[in-house]
């Protein structure tokens, strides 16, 4: 298996421009995760899905911030319109979600963002 | 709220010696506890984890000690190798619920 795959890895965009990032989790898991890390927050939960349907997206920093899975197999998320404190690493990471298991979250390799 | 604290922020540590990492929570209700390496330029990953009913955990040269009373759960790391270099993340969960992650020790072994 590929693991958790993100595009693009890396992304330079200026203030006020749209910016789109994707994720391919690991087949048939089930839960997604979005994250973004930063030095100064460390790494923080932004909105996680559960069978592609968002269940917990307190973690939206505004409303700039929007998040979609269509289907199992692809996530999105989008700033609009971006700003220079947006700029950060993003992870995306997927896990097979149960009430009796414990799957570790897988990690994609990350996005790294920057906002000029 | 930051629901699992960890410290130190950083660490340095001789080749050989012992890297030792601190976490501590407040939600009982968490029932599941790992750890996470995470190395430059890559996204975190499973490196150990412990469940609540067991007071210790060990895989080769990493520990994990909890402390359900204190609620308050540690990484060792044994004969630390510059190649153990990295972040280490603890976190906890309740259930099937999402992870809550510490901040984060960078930890630098030096040869």
């Amino acid at each position: 298996d590929a693991g958790v795959i993100q595009s693009p890895r890396h992304e330079v965009t200026e203030m006020g421009q749209e910016v789109t990032l994707r994720c391919k989790p690991i087949s048939g898991h089930n839960s997604l995760f979005w994250y973004r890390q930063t030095m100064m927050r460390g790494l923080e939960l932004l909105i996680y899905f559960n069978n592609n349907v968002p269940i917990d997206d307190s973690g939206m920093p505004e409303d700039r911030f929007s998040a979609k899975m269509p289907n199992a197999s692809f996530s999105t998320l989008k700033i609009q319109p971006s700003e220079p404190r947006d700029s950060a690493v993003y992870f995306c990471a997927s896990s097979l979600m149960g009430q009796v298991t414990y799957n570790e979250q897988f990690f994609g390799p990350g996005t790294r963002l920057t906002v000029l | 709220q930051q629901q699992v604290k960890q410290s130190p922020q950083s660490l340095i540590v001789q080749k050989g010696g012992i890297s030792i990492i601190n976490c501590a929570y407040e939600n009982t209700a968490f029932d599941y506890f790992p750890w996470y390496q995470q190395f430059p330029g890559k996204g975190p990953a499973l490196l150990i984890a412990i469940r609540p009913d067991v007071s210790e955990k060990k895989e080769g040269r990493f520990t994990i000690s909890f402390n359900k009373s204190a609620k308050q759960f540690s990484l060792h790391i044994m004969d630390s190798q510059p190649g153990d270099s990295a972040t280490y993340f603890c976190a906890a969960r309740a259930g099937a619920n999402n992870l809550f992650f510490g901040t984060g020790t960078r930890l630098t072994v030096i040869p």
